[in-house]
């Protein structure tokens, strides 16, 4: 069955940029039929939907994070990434990267990486 | 962007005994495009209801979804010992995605 499991450094320097891939196994990235997404989730707090994007490579971010995002996919991989430059305290958190359905559940995301904590310390 | 305001934000009960959760939206949810999660400590979320009340793959019949527009509700009919945990609604029909803050279920 179709799993997620999410990489990269587990601590950042203030000011510098997050950078996480998530790798998909036991099933294509390239499906018109999903689209892929990273969640946040801080210490002891609820969840934070940060990015997505789709088959056809369109990219959406929540506002609230301005124009520090980046999601790119790397279809010869199944990997899809996520940036997040000029990191504070305030990014830390658990990050998530999840398989949005858009047949059966139009859009709810329905596989989910196990998720990798990230600090932003120096 | 929509706001989720869920309550009570915890919730004390026993085995066997029936849960009610509230999401409450500040504006209309785009066709029923609200989701319910269960996450439990450590743990990712899971996906239990899509579309406001229907059931996700392999999911208990003891958990129901319901509710439109802004008011939804999700119910877990009797308790079970592995039913304790957050649970988060989320609406998916408007961009930004939103969450509510969850609500914790725990053994009373």
């Amino acid at each position: 069955q179709l799993q997620l499991q999410e990489s990269g450094p587990g601590l950042v320097k203030p000011s510098e940029t997050l950078s996480l891939t998530c790798t998909v196994s036991g099933g294509s990235i390239s499906s018109s039929s999903y689209y892929w997404g990273w969640i946040r989730q801080p210490p002891g707090k609820g969840l934070e939907w940060i990015g997505s994007i789709y088959y056809s490579g369109s990219t959406y971010s929540n506002p609230s994070l301005k124009s520090r995002v980046t999601i790119s996919v790397d279809t010869s991989k199944n990997q899809f990434s996520l940036k997040l430059s000029s990191v504070t305290a305030a990014d830390t958190a658990v990050y998530y990267c999840a398989r949005g359905e858009l047949s059966t559940s139009a859009g709810a995301f329905d596989i989910w990486g196990q998720g990798t904590m990230v600090t932003v310390s120096s | 962007e929509i706001v989720l305001t869920q309550s009570p934000g915890t919730l004390s009960l026993s085995p066997g005994e029936r849960a009610t959760l509230s999401c409450r939206a500040s504006q209309s949810v785009s066709s029923s495009y609200l989701a319910w999660y269960q996450q439990k400590l450590g743990q990712a979320p899971r996906l239990l209801i899509y579309g406001a009340s229907s059931r996700a793959t392999g999911i208990p019949d003891r958990f129901s979804g319901s509710g439109s527009g802004t008011d939804f509700t999700l119910t877990i009919s009797r308790l079970e010992p592995e039913d304790f945990a957050v649970y988060h609604c989320q609406q998916y029909g408007s961009s930004p995605l939103t969450f509510g803050g969850g609500t914790k279920v725990e053994i009373k």
